[in-house]
């Protein structure tokens, strides 16, 4: 697609449950985050991708989430038992990655506001 | 260990006058510098990056940003700021010889004053 899109826009989940928010990054780019930030703080790391390897996932608060690129495109972040320490606005990136200078910018999503009562 | 620090919370500035958003980092290899602007629910858009060369690079929107690499520093400036400029501005690192990843500043909201 032209630019990176991220499903749902929000959601909302009760304490307990399990959610699955989606990143189809632009079309061709090898690199892909996943990223988290709280309201009146900047994105926080959690973890990237090149093609289907997640080369660092050292950003993941806790083994309730997890992430996953199985074709080295669409991604989804999963986090199990939410809680609600878990609300914030999760954003996803891609990158051209591999195959051109590192140095490039990332380009974002509009993200995913993830509330859980 | 590499971060990025934005030490003004908020900046104020009058329609016309020039602005600055500060940002110094620190990382153990060469930096590789990027400014991102966040309008209200938008997602992060990209303003500008400093990988090499001259110190001042120019981005989107009248935006330029100056590399001093003595002072660890990558303040953003624009000589004569317009309201639309009012936004959330986010300063980023980048490592490569650590990681992939991108360290962001805690964010600078800009507001400019008719």
């Amino acid at each position: 697609g032209a630019g990176v899109s991220q499903s749902p826009r929000y959601k909302v989940t009760k304490r307990g449950q399990d959610v699955a928010l989606r990143c189809d990054p632009i079309s061709g780019h090898v690199s892909l985050y996943w990223y988290r930030q709280a309201l009146g703080q900047g994105p926080e790391f959690l973890t990237y991708f090149n093609y289907e390897a997640q080369q660092d996932k050292s950003g993941l608060p806790n083994d309730r989430f997890s992430a996953e690129r199985p074709e080295g495109s669409i991604s989804t972040l999963t986090i199990q038992r939410t809680e609600q320490r878990d609300s914030a606005m999760y954003r996803c990136a891609s990158s051209p990655g591999q195959g051109v200078p590192m140095n490039t910018e990332a380009f974002f999503g509009q993200g995913t506001r993830l509330t859980v009562v | 260990a590499q971060s990025v620090a934005q030490p003004e919370d908020q900046v104020n500035v009058a329609e016309g006058n020039p602005l600055t958003v500060k940002c110094t980092y620190s990382v153990s290899g060469n930096p590789y510098l990027f400014w991102y602007v966040q309008y209200p629910n938008r997602g992060l858009q990209f303003l500008l990056k400093y990988i090499t060369g001259d110190n001042l690079v120019k981005g989107s929107y009248g935006f330029e940003a100056e590399f001093n690499k003595s002072q660890t520093s990558f303040h953003l400036k624009k000589p004569s700021a317009l309201v639309s400029d009012s936004a959330l501005y986010f300063c980023a690192v980048r490592d490569i010889n650590t990681g992939n990843q991108f360290y962001f500043g805690t964010g600078t909201s800009l507001t400019v004053i008719p």
